[in-house]
């Protein structure tokens, strides 16, 4: 069975480009999230998606960042404009519902903003 | 509300050692609590869990932590280290019996020596 993969591995933007993010979760799951671990910082909640809907934004830093999950399959974390501070590791990870909270991780994206 | 505090940021054991990161949370609910682990350019695995069934939870590669609800705390344990064990290791909290995102420790690096 295919974990959760994410695309791309790394992205260097410049300050005020966009980037898009993407995350496939594993097949089945309902449960996606999206987390970010700025450097030397704590792994952080972004948002959590229940199939396609939001269940929980309550991590999203600001209005440049816009999380989408069509169909309730893969889902995208777009920033526009980028700017530094948005520089880290964003990590996609999913779940069964009511499976025990058990979060499968992809291996995140390295986002470098310079 | 929910928190965790990890103590170290860094810990060096000799290889054959015991292992033990200490694991501090605090939770206004039952918690789930998680040990996550981050290998090089590798994404987060999922260790162990608790979820109220036993305090003393086995997990992989011959980890165990034990939940004292006393002392608040989670610590990690392996009774002997292995050159393979060098990690980052992340403790974790979540609602019990929720789908809801996992609230970190801002993690503990594992360095075995020789």
């Amino acid at each position: 069975e295919a974990g959760v993969t994410q695309f791309p591995s790394h992205s260097v933007i410049e300050k005020g480009q966009t980037v898009t993010l993407r995350c496939d979760p594993i097949s089945g799951h309902d449960n996606l999230y999206w987390y970010r671990r700025v450097m030397g910082k704590e792994i952080k909640f972004l948002l959590h998606f229940v199939k396609e809907s939001k269940q929980d934004e309550s991590g999203m830093p600001n209005n440049r960042f816009l999380a989408e999950r069509t169909g309730g399959t893969y889902s995208t974390l777009k920033v526009q404009p980028a700017e530094l501070e948005d520089s880290g590791v964003y990590f996609c990870a999913s779940s069964q519902l009511s499976g025990g909270n058990e979060q499968y991780f992809g291996p995140g994206t390295r986002l470098t903003v310079t | 509300a929910q928190s965790v505090t990890q103590l170290g940021s860094h810990v060096s054991v000799s290889e054959g050692a015991l292992v033990l990161l200490r694991c501090n949370y605090s939770s206004s609910v039952p918690p789930y609590l998680f040990w996550y682990v981050q290998y090089p350019n590798q994404g987060l695995q999922l260790l162990l869990k608790y979820t109220s069934a036993a305090t003393l939870v086995k997990g992989i590669n011959g980890f165990e932590a034990e939940f004292k609800k006393s002392e608040t705390s989670f610590h990690l344990t392996k009774p002997s280290a292995h050159m393979s064990d060098a990690a980052e290791y992340f403790c974790a909290v979540s609602k019990l019996y929720r789908d809801d995102k996992i609230i970190f420790g801002k993690g503990t690096r594992l360095h075995i020596l020789p």
